[in-house]
């Protein structure tokens, strides 16, 4: 079984501050990590992925993840957030092996940006 | 261009009245899934499927059929809708070890 927990349900921050939401999730295999981000009224795009190697990920929009196998964690990090970047950002995982690989999420964090 | 395509978009409906939503998607992905989106509680998969023909129970599958007739088309069903099935739906699509590609959602209110 896995599980993904995003302790923070709302997060606000200032325009061009740094943002961080967080991500631990639980399993007891292998998996690959995900962030995906909705914009209001929309379906969820993928921002970025770990599957293997350099455990620092970047994505689009300028927003980076670091994987912590340790800590089982995946934090998103942006040094300079934006207005446009106003979303939820859903943490996801997903089995390396196995027949389906089912895929997790958290409950998601709404990012507020505030002018 | 890529895309997973859900219909409809919004729809409101009565208590008992059969309903389907329509998903098709133009990637040859052999996996599908349905979710329904709730606020507080995320994305929680109804049901998915690994191929043709071959369907199998989510998380949340009570109340919803699926079929899978064709690679390309996964319907989601209600037989009898009820209020506890107002929510915001998604289906997705992916390849093996890929990621999720999703539609843009269907809204549905049960009254």
């Amino acid at each position: 079984a896995q599980s993904v927990t995003q302790l923070d349900s709302q997060v606000p921050v200032f325009e061009e501050a740094p943002v961080e939401l967080r991500c631990n999730y639980s399993s007891s295999v292998s998996v690959y990590l995900f962030w995906y981000v909705q914009y209001p009224n929309q379906g969820l795009q993928l921002l970025l992925k770990y599957l293997s190697g350099s455990t620092l990920v970047k994505g689009i929009n300028g927003f980076e993840a670091e994987f912590n196998k340790s800590q089982t964690s995946f934090h998103l990090r942006k040094p300079s957030v934006h207005i446009s970047d106003t979303a939820e950002y859903f943490c996801a995982v997903k089995q390396t092996s196995g027949g389906y690989q089912k895929v997790t999420f958290g409950t998601g964090t709404k990012l507020q940006v505030i002018p | 261009e890529a895309q997973v395509t859900q219909n409809p978009r919004y729809l409101i409906t009565v208590t008992g009245k059969k309903l389907t939503v329509t998903c098709s998607q133009n990637m040859n992905h052999e996996y599908m899934s349905w979710y329904r989106q709730d606020p507080g509680l995320g994305l929680r998969q109804i049901y998915y499927s690994m191929n043709v023909e071959v369907t199998d129970k989510g998380d949340v599958p009570e109340g919803y059929k699926v079929s899978r007739k064709e690679k390309r088309n996964f319907p989601l069903i209600l037989e009898s809708p009820s209020p506890n099935q107002t929510s915001l739906y998604f289906c997705a699509s992916r390849g093996p070890s890929q990621p999720q590609h999703f539609g843009d959602g269907t809204r549905l209110s049960i009254l």
